[in-house]
């Protein structure tokens, strides 16, 4: 079946703009997690979502950076004004449920460059 | 955030056992993990530990976790040239996640 997807697979934006980066979790997870990944560091957690719900906001960098999850499906993570710091690969994975054996499936990450 | 680490390159011959090692600051820790991540690829769960086990064994995969040292070591028995990849420790703290810089381990034929 489809696993998880991601998209734009590549992003280059301008110092100062916002981005929008999607993940289609693999059908029926209810939990949804995002990561980021920078160049020479391990994967960093951001947030994790329980259906629609993100019971955890703390791991997000910064005011800047937001994300939903509509119809417990698609999720968006948002980066306003965006900074060169920001530039890694942010990835996104689904699990059936949020139990911390369920195994998570990663999508292939969407690689943002600010310039 | 907590601070999880790994040696970030190692060399083994097709055929040698491999040992990726990884230690931890936080005691807490629930579950560990180990990831694998191929090029171009996501990544992968390859096995977890609770933190009151002290080894897991899963074919060719043996995880050892010294909770008093905060140290934890994922050993592949028979390397192949399929095995090489980077290789991430991962540690489950409340709700956060931290996961470790990878491993790139190569594989020599």
């Amino acid at each position: 079946g489809a696993g998880v997807s991601q998209s734009p697979s590549n992003k280059v934006t301008e110092k100062g703009k916002d981005v929008e980066l999607r993940c289609d979790p693999i059908s029926g997870h209810t939990a949804l997690y995002w990561y980021r990944q920078s160049l020479g560091q391990g994967l960093e957690f951001l947030i994790y979502f329980q259906g629609n719900s993100a019971p955890d906001k703390s791991g997000l960098p910064s005011d800047r950076f937001s994300a939903e999850r509509t119809g417990g499906s698609v999720s968006t993570l948002t980066i306003q004004r965006t900074q060169q710091e920001d530039s890694a690969v942010y990835l996104c994975a689904s699990s059936p449920t949020s139990g911390v054996t369920d195994t998570q499936y990663f999508g292939p990450g969407t690689r943002l460059t600010v310039l | 955030g907590e601070d999880v680490e790994q040696s970030l390159f190692l060399s083994v011959r097709e055929g040698d056992s491999s040992v990726i090692n990884c230690t931890y600051t936080d005691s807490s820790s629930t579950y560990l993990y180990w990831y694998k991540q191929e090029p171009g690829a996501g990544l992968q769960l390859l096995t977890y530990i609770f933190s009151n086990m002290d080894m897991k064994q899963d074919q060719r995969l043996t995880v050892l976790l010294n909770k008093k040292d905060k140290h934890l070591s994922l050993r592949i028995a028979d390397t192949q040239t399929g095995d090489s990849a980077i290789y991430f420790c991962a540690e489950l703290t409340g709700n956060q996640f931290y996961f470790g810089t990878g491993t790139s381990l190569t594989v020599i034929p």
